[in-house]
Protein backbone atom coordinates (compact mmCIF):
# COMPACT_ATOMS: atom_id res chain seq x y z
CA UNK A 1 0.00 0.00 0.00
CA UNK A 2 1.35 3.57 -0.32
CA UNK A 3 3.24 5.05 2.48
CA UNK A 4 5.12 7.92 3.44
CA UNK A 5 7.04 8.02 5.94
CA UNK A 6 8.76 10.97 7.53
CA UNK A 7 11.40 12.05 9.89
CA UNK A 8 14.07 14.30 10.97
CA UNK A 9 11.71 16.64 12.86
CA UNK A 10 13.10 17.46 16.92
CA UNK A 11 13.38 20.92 18.86
CA UNK A 12 16.23 23.00 16.91
CA UNK A 13 16.55 26.49 17.88
CA UNK A 14 16.53 29.33 15.85
CA UNK A 15 18.71 30.41 13.40
CA UNK A 16 20.14 26.93 13.02
CA UNK A 17 18.70 24.35 10.23
CA UNK A 18 16.96 20.51 10.17
CA UNK A 19 16.55 18.06 7.17
CA UNK A 20 13.69 16.27 6.95
CA UNK A 21 13.01 13.53 5.05
CA UNK A 22 10.64 11.42 3.65
CA UNK A 23 10.90 7.51 2.80
CA UNK A 24 8.05 6.37 0.15
CA UNK A 25 6.89 2.99 -0.78
CA UNK A 26 3.85 0.90 -2.82
CA UNK A 27 4.12 3.17 -5.46
CA UNK A 28 6.92 4.58 -7.95
CA UNK A 29 7.90 7.64 -6.42
CA UNK A 30 9.55 9.12 -10.38
CA UNK A 31 5.80 9.20 -11.28
CA UNK A 32 4.47 11.74 -8.91
CA UNK A 33 4.69 15.60 -7.48
CA UNK A 34 5.09 15.69 -3.76
CA UNK A 35 4.56 18.64 -1.51
CA UNK A 36 5.36 19.34 2.15
CA UNK A 37 2.59 20.34 4.39
CA UNK A 38 2.29 22.03 7.77
CA UNK A 39 0.45 22.74 10.81
CA UNK A 40 1.50 24.68 13.21
CA UNK A 41 -0.50 24.47 16.79
CA UNK A 42 -3.53 25.08 17.23
CA UNK A 43 -3.58 26.73 13.55
CA UNK A 44 -4.96 25.16 9.76
CA UNK A 45 -2.99 23.38 7.29
CA UNK A 46 -0.34 25.68 5.54
CA UNK A 47 1.38 24.52 1.99
CA UNK A 48 5.35 24.80 2.43
CA UNK A 49 6.45 23.62 -0.51
CA UNK A 50 5.71 21.06 -4.11
CA UNK A 51 8.96 19.46 -6.16
CA UNK A 52 7.29 17.64 -9.85
CA UNK A 53 7.96 14.26 -10.61
CA UNK A 54 11.43 14.61 -12.55
CA UNK A 55 12.59 17.57 -9.72
CA UNK A 56 12.68 20.14 -12.31
CA UNK A 57 9.87 22.02 -11.13
CA UNK A 58 10.08 23.80 -7.73
CA UNK A 59 7.52 26.11 -5.58
CA UNK A 60 7.98 27.45 -2.30
CA UNK A 61 5.37 29.41 -0.24
CA UNK A 62 6.34 33.08 0.39
CA UNK A 63 6.77 32.01 3.95
CA UNK A 64 9.49 29.62 3.82
CA UNK A 65 10.84 30.96 0.32
CA UNK A 66 14.82 31.53 0.27
CA UNK A 67 15.17 29.29 3.48
CA UNK A 68 13.65 25.76 2.71
CA UNK A 69 15.06 24.12 -0.15
CA UNK A 70 12.61 21.14 -1.60
CA UNK A 71 14.63 17.80 -3.83
CA UNK A 72 13.86 14.44 -4.63
CA UNK A 73 16.44 11.42 -5.01
CA UNK A 74 13.87 8.77 -6.99
CA UNK A 75 16.43 6.10 -6.84
CA UNK A 76 16.43 6.31 -3.14
CA UNK A 77 12.48 6.63 -2.91
CA UNK A 78 13.12 9.85 -0.80
CA UNK A 79 12.06 13.46 -0.91
CA UNK A 80 14.08 15.64 1.17
CA UNK A 81 13.24 19.68 3.16
CA UNK A 82 16.58 20.88 3.97
CA UNK A 83 15.13 23.98 6.59
CA UNK A 84 17.25 26.65 7.18
CA UNK A 85 17.17 29.81 9.44
CA UNK A 86 14.70 28.35 11.52
CA UNK A 87 11.98 31.00 12.72
CA UNK A 88 9.68 30.06 16.16
CA UNK A 89 6.94 30.44 13.83
CA UNK A 90 8.34 27.42 11.55
CA UNK A 91 7.21 25.06 14.66
CA UNK A 92 4.73 22.83 13.24
CA UNK A 93 3.86 18.98 12.09
CA UNK A 94 5.11 18.81 8.30
CA UNK A 95 3.92 16.34 6.29
CA UNK A 96 5.09 14.64 3.37
CA UNK A 97 2.26 14.21 0.65
CA UNK A 98 1.60 12.90 -2.77
CA UNK A 99 -0.04 14.30 -5.33
CA UNK A 100 -0.17 16.40 -8.58
CA UNK A 101 1.94 19.67 -9.35
CA UNK A 102 -0.58 21.73 -9.11
CA UNK A 103 -3.30 19.62 -6.64
CA UNK A 104 -4.93 17.56 -6.05
CA UNK A 105 -2.95 15.59 -2.51
CA UNK A 106 -3.99 12.23 -2.30
CA UNK A 107 -2.02 10.88 -0.23
CA UNK A 108 -0.30 11.91 3.71
CA UNK A 109 2.85 11.03 5.50
CA UNK A 110 1.47 11.17 9.72
CA UNK A 111 4.23 13.96 9.60
CA UNK A 112 7.26 14.70 11.99
CA UNK A 113 7.04 17.48 14.42
CA UNK A 114 9.25 20.55 14.77
CA UNK A 115 9.81 22.61 17.56
CA UNK A 116 12.19 26.11 16.81
CA UNK A 117 12.85 27.15 20.35
CA UNK A 118 15.41 28.81 22.50
CA UNK B 1 -3.92 35.80 7.09
CA UNK B 2 -5.16 32.75 4.62
CA UNK B 3 -5.13 33.86 0.67
CA UNK B 4 -8.43 31.41 0.97
CA UNK B 5 -11.26 32.87 3.01
CA UNK B 6 -13.44 30.63 4.97
CA UNK B 7 -15.44 31.02 7.97
CA UNK B 8 -14.12 29.85 11.07
CA UNK B 9 -16.96 27.95 11.94
CA UNK B 10 -20.16 26.66 10.90
CA UNK B 11 -22.58 24.21 12.60
CA UNK B 12 -26.34 22.55 12.10
CA UNK B 13 -28.16 19.67 13.19
CA UNK B 14 -28.46 16.03 12.10
CA UNK B 15 -30.42 16.24 9.29
CA UNK B 16 -29.49 19.51 8.65
CA UNK B 17 -27.93 20.71 5.25
CA UNK B 18 -24.92 23.17 5.92
CA UNK B 19 -22.28 24.92 3.48
CA UNK B 20 -19.03 26.35 3.52
CA UNK B 21 -17.80 28.97 1.49
CA UNK B 22 -14.39 29.50 0.38
CA UNK B 23 -13.85 32.82 -1.40
CA UNK B 24 -10.37 33.42 -3.24
CA UNK B 25 -9.24 35.73 -6.52
CA UNK B 26 -8.87 35.48 -10.26
CA UNK B 27 -5.48 34.16 -9.71
CA UNK B 28 -6.73 31.01 -7.49
CA UNK B 29 -10.06 29.94 -7.55
CA UNK B 30 -11.24 32.42 -10.66
CA UNK B 31 -9.31 30.65 -13.03
CA UNK B 32 -8.01 27.10 -11.21
CA UNK B 33 -10.08 23.94 -9.55
CA UNK B 34 -10.95 23.91 -6.23
CA UNK B 35 -10.54 21.17 -3.75
CA UNK B 36 -11.64 20.41 -0.65
CA UNK B 37 -10.57 18.06 2.30
CA UNK B 38 -11.93 16.94 5.58
CA UNK B 39 -9.49 17.13 8.42
CA UNK B 40 -10.21 14.75 11.93
CA UNK B 41 -7.26 15.64 14.10
CA UNK B 42 -4.82 13.31 14.63
CA UNK B 43 -5.92 11.55 10.76
CA UNK B 44 -4.61 12.36 7.00
CA UNK B 45 -6.89 15.20 5.20
CA UNK B 46 -9.40 13.47 3.03
CA UNK B 47 -10.18 14.84 -0.31
CA UNK B 48 -14.13 15.06 -0.61
CA UNK B 49 -14.05 17.63 -3.85
CA UNK B 50 -12.11 18.11 -6.61
CA UNK B 51 -12.11 19.70 -9.71
CA UNK B 52 -15.01 21.67 -8.33
CA UNK B 53 -17.50 19.57 -7.99
CA UNK B 54 -16.09 15.92 -8.73
CA UNK B 55 -16.68 13.42 -5.84
CA UNK B 56 -13.61 10.35 -5.13
CA UNK B 57 -15.26 7.21 -5.42
CA UNK B 58 -16.41 6.71 -1.42
CA UNK B 59 -17.05 10.26 -0.35
CA UNK B 60 -21.25 9.94 -0.26
CA UNK B 61 -23.64 11.92 -2.05
CA UNK B 62 -23.97 14.01 0.54
CA UNK B 63 -21.26 16.05 -0.12
CA UNK B 64 -21.37 18.30 -3.12
CA UNK B 65 -18.91 21.29 -4.35
CA UNK B 66 -19.71 23.91 -6.57
CA UNK B 67 -17.81 26.97 -7.54
CA UNK B 68 -18.71 30.32 -9.32
CA UNK B 69 -16.31 33.09 -10.24
CA UNK B 70 -13.60 33.23 -7.28
CA UNK B 71 -16.14 31.89 -4.58
CA UNK B 72 -16.93 28.14 -4.53
CA UNK B 73 -18.85 26.49 -1.36
CA UNK B 74 -18.96 22.59 0.18
CA UNK B 75 -22.43 21.48 1.02
CA UNK B 76 -23.64 18.59 3.26
CA UNK B 77 -26.93 17.49 2.94
CA UNK B 78 -27.92 14.64 5.62
CA UNK B 79 -26.11 16.35 8.32
CA UNK B 80 -24.63 13.29 10.91
CA UNK B 81 -22.07 13.27 14.06
CA UNK B 82 -19.11 12.03 12.07
CA UNK B 83 -19.13 14.99 9.77
CA UNK B 84 -17.93 17.03 12.48
CA UNK B 85 -14.52 17.81 11.59
CA UNK B 86 -12.12 20.77 10.04
CA UNK B 87 -12.86 21.14 6.05
CA UNK B 88 -10.40 23.26 4.01
CA UNK B 89 -10.84 24.59 0.53
CA UNK B 90 -7.62 24.67 -1.49
CA UNK B 91 -6.48 25.42 -4.78
CA UNK B 92 -3.30 26.62 -6.97
CA UNK B 93 -2.47 30.51 -7.55
CA UNK B 94 -1.11 31.31 -10.74
CA UNK B 95 0.33 34.58 -9.05
CA UNK B 96 2.03 32.81 -6.20
CA UNK B 97 2.77 30.07 -8.08
CA UNK B 98 1.85 28.08 -5.41
CA UNK B 99 -0.42 26.27 -3.62
CA UNK B 100 -2.97 28.02 -1.03
CA UNK B 101 -5.63 26.56 1.53
CA UNK B 102 -8.50 28.67 3.24
CA UNK B 103 -8.24 29.12 6.83
CA UNK B 104 -10.24 25.91 7.84
CA UNK B 105 -13.90 26.10 8.90
CA UNK B 106 -14.64 24.11 12.06
CA UNK B 107 -18.07 22.31 11.82
CA UNK B 108 -19.70 21.10 14.74
CA UNK B 109 -22.71 19.13 14.86
CA UNK B 110 -25.28 19.87 17.48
Amino acid sequence: QVQLVESGGGVVQPGRSLRLSCAASGFILSSYAVHWVRQAPGKGLEWVAVISFDGRSKYYADSVQGRFTISRDNSKDALYLQMNSLRTEDTAIYHCVRGELRLPFDYWGQGTPVTVSS
Amino acid sequence: QSVLTQPPSASGTPGQRVSISCSGSSSNIGSNYIYWYQHLPGTAPKLLIFRNNQRPSGVPDRFSGSKSGTSASLAISGLRSEDEADYYCVAWDDSLRGVVFGGGTKLTVL
